[in-house]
């Protein structure tokens, strides 16, 4: 059955400094994985999405992800975080059924 | 175009009482699922549809119920109320399954 996991429930980085939050994922056939982010009290907004063509994905805001099989990961980067990155970040990928299923979140934290 | 629209954005339930949370979408998207979110467990998923007439249980359906009459709307049934559904309800809608596109979600509190 497919499902990702997020390695981290809690990061922390300072303003302009590397943003690194990992997820990996268990799938029997090529995945299609997606990142989300969540304001507080806002929805979800889909950053960047993999669904395999090329590996390197870019997505919104700066940020982007790499996909690699032989680690089975799709990790979300940003070279230098800004303060409005604060938020919650969700791995998502997508059941046979055609519905998403997410990871537990990893949230962020911004420091000046 | 309004994309997902998700109705009431709060509502305040007492034990027991039963209530109806709409969504609906305006981009003749086939696939529409319904998710409740709580603190450090994700979404999980409750009910899905792929299309109007078809309906499905995600991993969470109990106490809930959902119908799927038209392409564009897909209301989620609370039967009765328990504390334990005090969460915040996400729709989404897809065209095909890939990229979905969400609500801005109902806040729940059962009481």
């Amino acid at each position: 059955a497919q499902s990702v996991t997020q390695l981290d429930s809690h990061v922390s980085v300072s303003e302009g400094t590397p943003v690194l939050l990992r997820c990996n994922y268990s799938s029997s056939y090529s995945p299609s994985l997606f990142w989300y982010v969540q304001h507080p009290n806002k929805g979800l907004q889909l950053l960047l999405k993999y669904t395999s063509a090329a590996t390197l994905v870019k997505g919104i805001n700066g940020f982007e992800a790499e996909f690699k099989k032989s680690e089975t990961s799709f990790h979300l980067t940003k070279p230098s975080a800004h303060m409005s990155d604060a938020a919650e970040y969700f791995c998502a990928t997508v059941r046979s059924q055609g519905n998403l299923i997410f990871g537990k979140g990893t949230k962020l934290s911004v420091k000046p | 175009n309004a994309g997902v629209t998700q109705t009431p954005k709060f509502q305040v339930l007492k034990t027991g009482q039963s209530m109806t949370l709409q969504c609906a979408q305006d981009m003749n998207h086939e696939y529409m699922s319904w998710y409740r979110q709580d603190p450090g467990m994700g979404l999980r998923l409750i009910h899905y549809s792929v299309g109007a007439g078809i309906t499905d249980q995600g991993e969470v359906p109990n106490g809930y119920n959902v119908s799927r009459s038209t392409t564009e709307d897909f209301p989620l049934r609370l039967l009765s109320a328990a504390p334990s559904q005090t969460s915040v309800y996400f729709c989404a809608s897809s065209p095909a399954g890939i990229g979905y596109t969400f609500g801005s979600g109902t806040r729940l509190t059962v009481v």
